[in-house]
């Protein structure tokens, strides 16, 4: 079946501009979590969703940084006032309820800020 | 808190050795344990989980890993390394208790590369 997908694969965007990535989970999977993946941190957690719910927004690095989830499926991750040190890969995964710890990831986004 | 280590960001093997990436862990509670792997532009795909059933856990592509408490190890083997073994490998821990176990700990990860 399909798995998780994302989008845009590849963003480029300018320092102080907002930038929106989607994510698609796969079908039937109430949990959803955003990670960011970048050279000098690692794979970080931001987000979790369970349907349309957000119970952990721990991870996310500053205000400036928001999700949400419509419909317990799409999730979009917002990055307002866009800096430099937001460049990374952003990675969603998905989940069935009861297995939150077994998570199935997207290709990712490569958002790079100039 | 929990931690993941991974012991050698890059590992270099023969087509045909053995494949042993390595794992350590400080987690507070009993912990599950996985390896992701992750291919040259593509997310993250599950190898193996442990989630406190038998040690000795295996996983796709013939991998293997083994849970040693005693050690707080959960290293990574394959027997013989196959040229499309040559990615990047990430060991994660969650919670097995606590209502935070979907959150993923990983390592640094170890790119491993198989030569001909």
């Amino acid at each position: 079946g399909a798995g998780v997908s994302q989008s845009p694969s590849n963003k480029v965007t300018e320092k102080g501009k907002d930038v929106e990535l989607r994510c698609d989970p796969i079908s039937g999977h109430t949990a959803l979590y955003w990670y960011r993946q970048s050279l000098g941190q690692g794979l970080e957690f931001l987000i979790y969703f369970q349907g349309n719910s957000a119970p952990d927004k721990s991870g996310l690095p500053s205000d400036r940084f928001s999700a949400e989830r419509t419909g317990g499926s799409v999730s979009t991750l917002t990055i307002q006032r866009t800096q430099q040190e937001d460049s990374a890969v952003y990675l969603c995964a998905s989940s069935l309820a009861g297995w939150v710890y077994e998570q199935y990831f997207g290709p990712g986004t490569r958002l790079t800020v100039t | 808190a929990q931690s993941v280590t991974q012991l050698g960001s890059h590992v270099s093997v023969s087509e045909g050795a053995l494949v042993l990436l390595r794992c350590n862990y400080s987690s507070s509670v009993p912990p599950y344990l996985f390896w992701y792997v992750q291919y040259p532009n593509q997310g993250l795909q599950l190898l193996l989980k442990y989630t406190s059933a038998a040690t000795l856990v295996k996983g796709i592509n013939g991998f293997e890993a083994e849970f040693k408490k005693s050690e707080t190890s959960f290293h990574l083997t394959k027997p013989s390394a196959h040229m499309s073994d040559a990615a990047e490998y990430f060991c994660a821990v969650s919670e097995s208790s606590g209502g935070s176990n979907y959150k993923l700990t990983f390592g640094k990860g170890t790119l491993l590369t198989v030569n001909p």
